[in-house]
């Protein structure tokens, strides 16, 4: 249990609509990565927050934005939706560096996911 | 250009052997190097990392090799399980633990009892 929650589970839009999906951090966890995993390929860098700031970004265009809020949790928000925006949206809890806490290893932890369907 | 690449797409192994899946790297920076296991429905769930200072990394039945000059690195499953079948992931990284994760294409790997 990573203890990161998305929402929601599922989703269907059509080509054009524009959509939010959420992300609950773990506590103390002042960066999250997002990811995008297409049907049977790896994740890939969508792009990075680090207390409230965009801190690196993927090759996404600008309709991919985000934002992070002081309660650890995040938004990715996609404008203009087009069918290859189909995928499973991940997002990555991240800890700082010695801050993983007891028992727990410095790591990004993932969430369950997202999964979007774009008709 | 994929920086990360992995092999084979998909393995089929009997309970209790070994399970082998590799991954060659281009990108001399990437400072940390992780394998993740994900079950259908789930996020990727991290296995095992290492870094490149260390040539083999064990965490029970589970093992990393690294070789820096061949910039490959292999994760092995000893006494596979059905449990064990998920897709597998090699990743890798040039901001520690902490940066952008580049993940190899997936491993899907099938333990049969």
């Amino acid at each position: 249990e990573t203890g990161v929650t998305q929402s929601p589970t599922h989703l269907i839009k059509t080509r054009g609509q524009q959509v939010t999906l959420r992300c609950s951090s773990q506590s103390g966890h002042n960066t999250v990565s997002w990811y995008q995993q297409a049907l049977g390929q790896g994740p890939q860098f969508i792009f990075q927050y680090y207390r409230e700031e965009e801190n690196g970004r993927g090759n996404f265009p600008p309709r991919f934005s985000g934002l992070q809020f002081p309660n650890y949790s995040s938004e990715l928000n996609v404008n203009a939706l087009e069918l290859d925006d189909s995928a499973l949206y991940l997002c990555a809890s991240i800890p700082g560096r010695g801050l993983a806490g007891p028992g727990r290893k410095e790591t990004q932890y993932f969430g369950p996911g997202t999964r979007l369907l774009v008709l | 250009q994929q920086q990360v690449k992995q092999s084979p797409q998909s393995l089929i192994v009997q309970k209790g052997g070994i399970s082998i899946i590799n991954c060659a790297y281009e990108n001399t920076a990437f400072d940390y190097f992780p394998w993740y296991q994900q079950f259908p429905g789930k996020g990727p769930a991290l296995l095992i990392a290492i870094r490149p200072d260390v040539s083999e990394k064990k965490e029970g039945r589970f093992t990393i090799s690294f070789n820096k000059s061949a910039k490959q690195f292999s994760l092995h499953i000893m006494d596979s399980q059905p449990g064990d079948s998920a897709t597998y992931f090699c990743a890798a990284s040039s901001g520690g633990s902490q940066g952008n994760l580049i993940f190899g294409k997936g491993t899907k790997l099938s333990v049969k009892p």
